[in-house]
């Protein structure tokens, strides 16, 4: 299995929602990434999180709340978002091998958001 | 500046052609990576390297370290080639994206 799977793949959400983005792989990767998206540029690195730690908080609005309950699974919790917010947000893995990512990151489909 | 430039930003190509696209980079790297982004999201790790040269297929990556310096080659090209090819370093755990080279191949 060499398969990253995030659900929904689409949300729409108001200002004042809370919801969830979920995100798992069952390669054992011990590394999993959120990166965002917006249309015609690359992803933007948001958390990292290293044998199911927070390692990287990249200046990520607090809206954006992180969580790895885990090995397998990462989700990604919002609530008060913007607009501006509205982006493609893609999950990744990847073996760590003392610390450092090993092999290449595997990316999920995405979560393709939009808030209104 | 960032960290990984790519180049062309844009390309398009015959069907049958074949197709160079370079990234520079300045950092120290653990190794460099090219994806692939079709439109609709999902991105395919196509190679990671740290040296010399990799083949898979009609895809050929090469990388010289002292130069700081990648290309992705396609030979062959083919209308299902077209999508968005991005240029990518690890550095530690943290990863630096070039801006992508949108291809299109016409039949």
């Amino acid at each position: 299995d060499t398969e990253v799977t995030q659900t929904p793949k689409h949300l729409v959400m108001g200002m004042t929602n809370k919801k969830s983005l979920k995100c798992e792989q069952h390669m054992g990767h011990r590394a999993m990434y959120w990166y965002k998206q917006k249309a015609k540029k690359p992803p933007e690195l948001m958390f990292v999180y290293s044998y199911e730690k927070l390692s990287i908080n990249e200046s990520v609005p607090s809206r954006f709340s992180p969580e790895c309950p885990n090995s397998s699974l990462l989700n990604l919790h919002l609530h008060a978002l913007q607009p501006e917010d509205s982006a493609l947000y893609l999950c990744a893995s990847s073996h760590l091998a003392g610390g450092i990512p090993k092999e290449t990151q595997y990316f999920g489909p995405g979560t393709r958001l939009l808030v209104l | 500046k960032n960290e990984v430039e790519q180049s062309p930003q844009n390309l398009t190509a015959q069907e049958g052609e074949f197709i160079t696209i370079n990234c520079s980079y300045s950092v120290g790297i653990s190794a460099l990576h090219w994806l692939q982004q079709h439109p609709g999201g999902g991105i395919v790790s196509l190679f990671m390297l740290s040296s010399g040269k990799k083949k898979h297929g009609r895809l050929i990556a090469t990388i010289n370290i002292q130069e700081k310096h990648s290309s992705l080659h396609i030979t062959a090209s083919h209308p299902r080639d077209s999508a968005v090819y991005i240029c990518a370093v690890s550095t530690g755990n943290q990863f630096y994206f070039g801006t992508g080279t949108s291809l299109t191949v016409i039949p």
